[in-house]
């Protein structure tokens, strides 16, 4: 079964540090993986996409890691602002030309001053 | 601006009184979707379409239905709405899906209807 689990499932940081999420999947064949972030009261909205080829994507100050021999995705969020307080979402895509996403149940980040 | 945008963002119903949901995108994307999303659960898609006529379901489409008589506008149609309706709705909208996605071709998201059915 098509699965994307995450982890923690909230987490709360102080303002400056750094942070890491986690996300597993269980989804084949593989074609790529994306975070989004969904601020409160808004839709998601992308962050980074990966393909099976590429172990590592930032965008500013998230970085987004892939393994793929071990289904695993981790999404790096440094130096913490108030604004990064969100939920993060990690979406898989499921290849073989179907309309098919598997969404994470996300990570609830708070950034505490 | 590039935008999705739905309607109503908030709304109350009685269980069986027929509503409707729409979503326009203005980005002249081909492939639009709607998905629910409830605590502790990942989006679920309920319909999506991937051009004018062309619909299919998702996982969780009873209870609804939609239609695409224009490629901008993808309505979602509750007929008879039922309290396990109860849910925030995203209607959303993309250039490519699936696996022809790129990193030009996110989902672009509208900002979300939440529902409730009494």
């Amino acid at each position: 079964k098509n699965q994307v689990e995450q982890s923690p499932q909230s987490l709360i940081i102080l303002e400056g540090k750094n942070c890491t999420l986690q996300c597993n999947y269980t989804v084949s064949p593989f074609s790529n993986l994306r975070w989004y972030k969904q601020d409160t009261g808004r839709g998601p909205v992308s962050l980074t996409i990966m393909t099976f080829s590429e172990n590592t994507k930032s965008n500013g100050r998230y970085t987004a890691t892939l393994d793929a021999d071990t289904k695993q995705s981790s999404l790096h969020i440094t130096a913490s602002q108030l604004s990064d307080s969100a939920s993060y979402i990690c979406v898989v895509s499921v290849s073989g030309g179907y309309n098919k996403l598997i969404f994470g149940a996300g990570t609830r980040l708070a950034v505490h001053p | 601006e590039a935008q999705v945008t739905q309607n109503p963002r908030y709304l109350i119903t009685v269980t069986g009184k027929k509503l409707t949901v729409t979503c326009s995108q203005n980005m002249n994307h081909e492939y639009m979707s709607w998905y629910r999303q409830d605590p502790g659960l990942g989006l679920r898609q309920i319909y999506y379409s991937m051009n004018v006529e062309v619909t299919d379901k998702g996982d969780v489409p009873e209870g609804y239905k939609v239609s695409r008589k224009e490629k901008r506008n993808f309505p979602l149609i509750l007929e008879s709405p039922s309290p396990n309706q109860t849910s925030l709705y995203f209607c959303a909208s993309s250039s490519r899906w699936g696996a022809r996605a790129t990193a030009r071709s996110p989902l672009h998201f509208g900002n979300g209807t939440r529902l409730t059915v009494t």
